[in-house]
């Protein structure tokens, strides 16, 4: 119930492509869903983040969707760059824990 | 504003050794992780600090110790390494505990051979 379950394990796109990236969730009690983005050698930094109230979330070329009633939440890249290859991670929480549940990552490619 | 300072960013260590990596953040922020990241495995919380005087054990605490020194820095102790603790370790503060983003460190390449 504590997993979350990310897909792709890797993702190959076409420079101004769109990057989809899906994660899904079982506890209901999560309530703050971000992607994270990790370039290699570095520490993960916040991109983007959702709470639950909203169903989608834009910045720039980011977008998180978010279905409440089938447990999922996805990150869409618009325009895909070859700046944008990097390894991406979902992961939620819930308000009053300590629990932060990264999924496994996602390593994105985008050619030239 | 350096944010969350990791040391020492790459280290090699014998079966046994014991060795510390430290973790300082300029953030003011109340709360402290510690994170191994292994391919394929995502992130694990191995220990967290809600607040300064306070330290409790995460996902994997097996085989390691932490210290939260002050609100800045939170250290995280291999007593007696093993060839499974060769992971690379991150560092992350928020400014509090649970639904808040996270701040990481650039990272601790270690290997145990």
């Amino acid at each position: 119930q504590q997993q979350v379950k990310q897909s792709p394990q890797s993702l190959i796109v076409q420079k101004g492509g769109i990057s989809i990236i899906n994660c899904a969730y079982e506890n209901t009690a999560f309530d703050y869903f971000p992607w994270y983005q990790q370039f290699p050698g570095k520490g993960p930094a916040l991109l983007i983040a959702i709470r639950p109230d909203v169903s989608e979330k834009k910045e720039g070329r980011f977008t998180i969707s978010f279905n409440k009633s089938a447990k999922q939440f996805s990150l869409h890249i618009m325009d895909s760059q070859p700046g944008d290859s990097a390894t991406y991670f979902c992961a939620a929480s819930s308000t009053g824990t300590y629990k932060y549940i990264f999924g496994t990552g996602t390593r994105l490619k985008v050619l030239a | 504003n350096a944010g969350v300072t990791q040391t020492p960013k790459f280290q090699v260590l014998k079966t046994g050794q014991s060795m510390t990596l430290q973790c300082a953040q300029d953030m003011n922020h109340n709360s402290m992780y510690w994170y191994r990241q292994d391919p394929g495995m995502g992130l694990r919380l191995i220990y967290y600090s809600a607040s300064e005087g306070t330290t409790d054990k995460g996902e994997v605490p097996n085989g390691y110790n932490v210290s939260r020194l002050n609100k800045r820095e939170f250290s995280l102790r291999l007593e007696s390494a093993a060839p499974s603790q060769t992971s690379v370790y991150f560092c992350a503060t928020s400014i509090s505990m649970g639904s808040q983003p996270q701040h990481f460190g650039d990272g601790t390449r270690l290997s145990i051979l």
